[in-house]
């Protein structure tokens, strides 16, 4: 089945220790987006790529960066990770992105911050 | 920022009807009008979306009023695997690039009684 797959599910990291999360799609879809979401708070964009053009949210923290080194892969980069990024991080994908497209989302990768 | 106001929490017995309001008063003429859901520790998955017309699909109907400014998602005879939190999303262009975005609200979260 096509899918978003996040890798890992739950990642565990030192305070200021750089992580990585992973997200692949099997859909070939053109937009990935990757959203923040915080104990029961809604989940918050970040930013997203259409293909590959980054859009970041006005107030998306310099301490985080994204890369899509090709249509099926996108990376959250957290480079000094604090307390307050402990949180669900969720990717998503979309085909064209456009006003009545559907968005799917992976099962998210928990992120804990020691 | 287009708005939604939706009930904090909300509670079904099994196998009832559930009526789900939203209210978007602020709704533009080309918004769409998205719900999604988000089961206990996953990602959210897409339910449901509509313009101006009643939808309906395989897990739910959506119910537009005439002038837009709100909506019910209908979900005919709710079962166990239906309790989450559910998001009723505008959907609006993103500025400056071509795709659109999701911008959750709190959402409500529905529980249902076996």
């Amino acid at each position: 089945d096509a899918m978003v797959i996040q890798n890992p599910r739950y990642q565990v990291t030192q305070f200021g220790k750089p992580v990585t999360l992973s997200c692949s799609q099997t859909l070939n879809h053109n937009v990935m987006y990757w959203y923040q979401q915080k104990s029961s708070q809604a989940p918050k964009l970040l930013f997203h790529y259409y293909d590959k053009d980054f859009n970041n949210e006005a107030d998306t923290p310099d301490n985080f960066q994204s890369r899509r080194p090709n249509t099926s892969f996108c990376f959250l980069d957290i480079r000094s990770p604090g307390l307050g990024d402990a949180a669900m991080y969720l990717c998503a994908t979309s085909g064209s992105g456009g006003v009545r497209d559907t968005q799917y989302f992976g099962p998210g990768t928990r992120l804990t911050v020691l | 920022d287009a708005k939604t106001t939706q009930p904090n929490s909300m509670e079904s017995n099994e196998e009832e009807p559930v009526h789900l309001p939203c209210n978007h008063s602020t709704i533009s003429g080309t918004d769409y009008i998205h719900w999604y859901r988000q089961l206990p520790s996953q990602g959210p998955e897409y339910v449901i979306h509509g313009l101006t017309s009643n939808v309906n699909n395989r897990m739910a109907s959506l119910a537009i009023a005439e002038d837009r400014k709100s909506s019910t998602l209908i979900l005919h005879r709710a079962t166990l695997r239906d309790a989450a939190v559910y998001y009723c999303i505008l959907r609006v262009p993103y500025s400056g690039a071509g795709s659109y975005q999701l911008t959750f609200g709190k959402g409500t979260k529905l529980s249902v009684i076996p």
